[in-house]
Parts: structure tokens; sequence; C-alpha cells
């Protein structure tokens, strides 16, 4: 079984640039969640996807937006990054049906974003 | 709103002592589920257990036990014996929604920096 998988390690930016995360959700599992964890706090829930819709957003502004795609993998775009946006980036995947999520989140490794 | 609070920043304790970790949490939905999870320097978040509103059952699994409390909103983790191995980050989360439905968004507290001498 291949666990969650995220690309790449880690990036640095600068202000004002585009950047594009990835993920690969784990085996058998089609919902993917991303979220946002700043140096010294609890990861924030950026959104969810699920049958390649957003499907639930938490507090961030549209310059972050995302696409899952067939095979269930997922993007975090985020545009005109600003210093805050560095972060510890973290993907979850589970399973859901009828879009009840069944069983537990399995997090992947996450992405190091460095905005200079 | 969910709110999850993890009210010690960090503990520090040596190699064989018993170590409890915090967690009240605030919701307004009858059914939610509640979550722990340990976050190596490596930084992956790995899952520890998973509670349901009306399981207040206590757990326990080798070395670690969970004392969850509807009463005080509470849902707190304790481990037994800890080693050098246990030193992590740990948070503590919810999920609100029938099981854990809705979207599955999880709230997580600010998280409890356990370090573990030998």
């Amino acid at each position: 079984e291949t666990g969650v998988t995220q690309s790449p390690t880690h990036l640095i930016k600068t202000r004002g640039q585009q950047v594009t995360l990835r993920c690969s959700s784990q085996s058998g599992h089609n919902t993917v969640s991303w979220y946002q964890q700043a140096l010294g706090q609890g990861p924030q829930f950026i959104f969810q996807y699920y049958r390649e819709e957003e499907n639930g957003r938490g507090n961030f502004p549209p310059r972050f937006s995302g696409l899952q795609f067939p095979n269930y993998s997922s993007e975090l775009n985020v545009n005109a990054l600003e210093l805050d946006d560095s972060a510890l980036y973290l993907c979850a995947s589970s399973l859901a049906v009828g879009g009840i999520r069944l069983g537990e989140q399995f997090f992947g490794p996450g992405t190091r974003l460095t905005v200079l | 709103a969910q709110k999850v609070t993890q009210a010690q920043t960090e503990i520090s304790v040596v190699e064989k002592e018993d170590v409890t970790l915090d967690c009240v949490y605030e919701t307004r939905d009858t059914t939610y589920y509640l979550f722990w999870y340990k976050q190596p320097p490596s930084g992956e978040l790995v899952f520890l257990i998973r509670r349901n509103s009306f399981d207040e059952q206590n757990e326990i699994s080798g070395r670690y036990s969970w004392n969850f409390q509807k009463s005080t909103s509470s849902f707190n983790f304790t481990i037994t014996a800890s080693q050098v191995v246990d030193s992590a980050v740990y948070f503590c989360a919810l999920s609100e929604g029938a099981g854990g439905t809705s979207y599955g968004k999880l709230t997580f507290g600010q998280g409890t920096i356990l370090t573990v001498h030998p």
C-alpha cells in the first residue's frame, strides 16, 4: 500500500510569484485535503477535494486554489505569494463514499515553502 | 465554531516519567470526532487515535491512554513510562459531523511540544 506523497519537499519563492504543490493520495483513497501549518502553529484547513471538485474551504483567500485529477491526486496553487505564506503545506487523503468520509485522514510528509 | 485548546505549549520530562497532555474542545455539534496526532521532526502527522462523541470509554494502547470526558469537553492523552522516542509535537484535533462527515475538516489545537530526556 502506497502512502501519501508530496512534491517538492522544499521550495523557495519570492513575493508575488506563483507556486504549485502536488499530492498523491494513498492507494484506495479518493479525497484530498490541504492544510497550512505555520511555524509553531497547528495545521489550518485550506480546502478539500472530492470527485474533482472543491468540497469545503477554510478561511483562505481565492489566490489559494486547487485541482483534483481523475486518479485522485491533487494540486495546490498559490498566486501572488506573500511572506506569510511561508509554511509547511500538508496534504491528507481519505476515503469517502457518497460524500461521507470513512476512516482516517492520512497525512503526507509536507512541502516546506519559504517566501522571500 | 469549533475550537481546540492545548494549554501546555511545552513539556519536558525525564525518561520513564508519566506525562499527560491536555486538550479542551468547543463545538456546537452533538456528533463529532476527536483525534490525537503526533508530529516528529520529520514533519509528517502520524495518526494516534480517533474517538467519537458517543463513546466516552477510555482507551489504552500499550503505553498510551486517552481520557475522554464530555462533561468537561476534554480529551487528554497520557504516555506512561515515557521514552526518548516519544519526543515530538502532539496535536489534538476535532472533526464535526456524523461519521466524521461534512467534509471532514480537522480543527487542530496549537500543539504541545514534548521533550523526553534520557
